[in-house]
């Protein structure tokens, strides 16, 4: 079974442009995250899908951060403008069902890792 | 604010000793806690879990502890091996709650 995919891998800019990540979960899994992950610190959830729908994005930055999920599977999650302290990986994942049951385990990308000079 | 806190950043431990690596949680709400192991250019992987109805799993090498009234969630891993050298992060989630919240991870490095 295919794993989630992220690209790009890595990403330097400078602050104030634009850049954007791409995810393709796991086949048939109906959740979809995005996750910041900031040297030294824990994943911090950004936004969830289920399907094409958001369920919660509550501590994503809107003024400058959006993602989509269209047709409920691949995602993109886009910065603009980018800003010093968005420096993280940012990772994927995916799960079968939402919550609930232990089979939401959450499956993660290999994270993309973004350096903003 | 952080509702779980691992509070040792690295463990170094001999092979063949055991590894034990500590976990806090502040909300109650809680009731559903996991371990993800992560390698350097990796994302996380699930490694085990424990409902708050229990206070022990056991999987392998891997046992999880939990002490719901102290709210601490302990892993134990024996006998440890240079493939455990990994970062461990600690998560929870309440039971009908999507969000996983996590620690900041432990850096484990198993020596020779």
């Amino acid at each position: 079974e295919a794993g989630v995919a992220q690209s790009p891998r890595y990403k330097i800019i400078e602050k104030r442009q634009s850049v954007a990540f791409w995810c393709n979960p796991i086949s048939g899994h109906a959740t979809l995250y995005w996750y910041q992950q900031i040297l030294g610190q824990g994943p911090k959830l950004l936004i969830q899908f289920q399907n094409n729908g958001v369920v919660d994005d509550s501590q994503l930055p809107k003024d400058r951060f959006s993602a989509e999920r269209l047709k409920g599977v691949d995602s993109t999650l886009k910065i603009q403008p980018a800003k010093l302290e968005d420096s993280a990986v940012y990772l994927c994942a995916s799960s079968l069902v939402p919550w609930g049951s232990s089979y939401n385990e959450q499956f993660f990308g290999p994270g993309t890792r973004l350096t903003v000079l | 604010d952080q509702q779980v806190k691992q509070n040792s950043p690295s463990l170094s431990v001999q092979e063949g000793r055991i590894s034990i690596l500590n976990c806090d949680y502040t909300n109650s709400m809680f009731d559903y806690f996991l371990w993800y192991k992560k390698y350097p250019a990796e994302g996380p992987t699930f490694l085990i879990s424990i409902s708050s109805i229990k206070d022990k799993n056991e999987d392998g090498r891997f046992t999880v502890f939990l002490n719901k009234s102290a709210k601490h969630l302990s892993l134990h891993i024996v006998p440890s091996q240079p493939g455990d050298s990994a970062v461990y992060f600690c998560a929870a989630r309440g039971s009908n709650d999507y969000k996983l919240s996590f620690g900041a991870g432990t850096t484990v490095t198993v020596r020779a």
